[in-house]
């Protein structure tokens, strides 16, 4: 299994707190992913990584940021929780940004803002 | 556009029993991947196959098969001889080349399958 760590598993939240979810990998992969899993959208892409400081926005990227200042970890903010955030958050990493190229995921987090 | 379409919702079989998840998509590209994955009740996603738009070969590895058909472009998944192990929601996806750092996936619904003993 690839060395994929999200954290945490579960959070609640209130409307308008920031939030932090953490990816952490040991594969040394260069590009790392976050994505959202909702119900009737399957997997939206939020922000990916190609390298340290190197990030750029996904499909639907709005109210979210993120921040890669080492290989291993990649952070995802919700700057001001909504509502609309409540989803499942899974972070993938892949060694290379190729069209073929097959990602390894995380267990995902579960995030449930009120 | 490009699209992954997986009409099945939802399938419920008894064990032993052989299944077939369908997927189609749709892309103007020549050149484009195609992806089944796993994700069981744990959570995570786990990759299962990937075949490539010029090798129409079908796969088999154990229980699972794949048949790709470029005409009808589907690229169709079966298993046989169903487990309870295999109750999970599967996805099927589409990748395509994409100048500079990303590639876009493109990602059906999900088809939630149901093995019951």
């Amino acid at each position: 299994d690839a060395g994929i760590t999200q954290s945490p598993r579960h959070k609640v939240t209130e409307t308008g707190t920031p939030v932090t979810l953490r990816c952490h990998q040991t594969e040394n992969h260069r590009y790392m992913y976050w994505y959202r899993q909702d119900p009737g959208h399957g997997l939206r892409l939020i922000h990916y990584s190609y390298g340290v400081k190197d990030t750029d926005k996904g499909e639907v990227s709005d109210g979210y940021s993120v921040s890669r200042s080492k290989t291993e970890d990649f952070l995802l903010t919700l700057e001001s929780a909504t509502s609309s955030q409540t989803s499942v958050y899974f972070c993938a990493i892949s060694s290379n940004p190729n069209a073929n190229e097959k990602l390894f995921f995380g267990s995902g987090t579960q995030l449930s803002v009120l | 556009a490009q699209k992954v379409t997986q009409a099945q919702t939802e399938i419920s079989v008894v064990e032993k029993e052989d299944v077939t998840l369908d997927c189609v998509y749709e892309t103007r590209d020549t050149t484009y991947y195609l992806f089944w994955y796993k994700q069981p009740p744990s959570g995570e996603l786990v990759f299962l196959i990937r075949r490539n738009s010029f090798d129409e070969q079908n796969e088999i590895s154990g229980r699972y098969s794949w048949n790709f058909q470029k005409s009808t472009s589907s690229f169709n998944f079966t298993i046989t001889a169903s487990q309870v192990v295999d109750s999970a929601v599967y996805f099927c996806a589409l990748s395509t080349p994409w100048a500079g750092n990303n590639r876009k996936l493109i990602w059906g619904l999900g088809t939630s399958l149901a093995v019951n003993p």
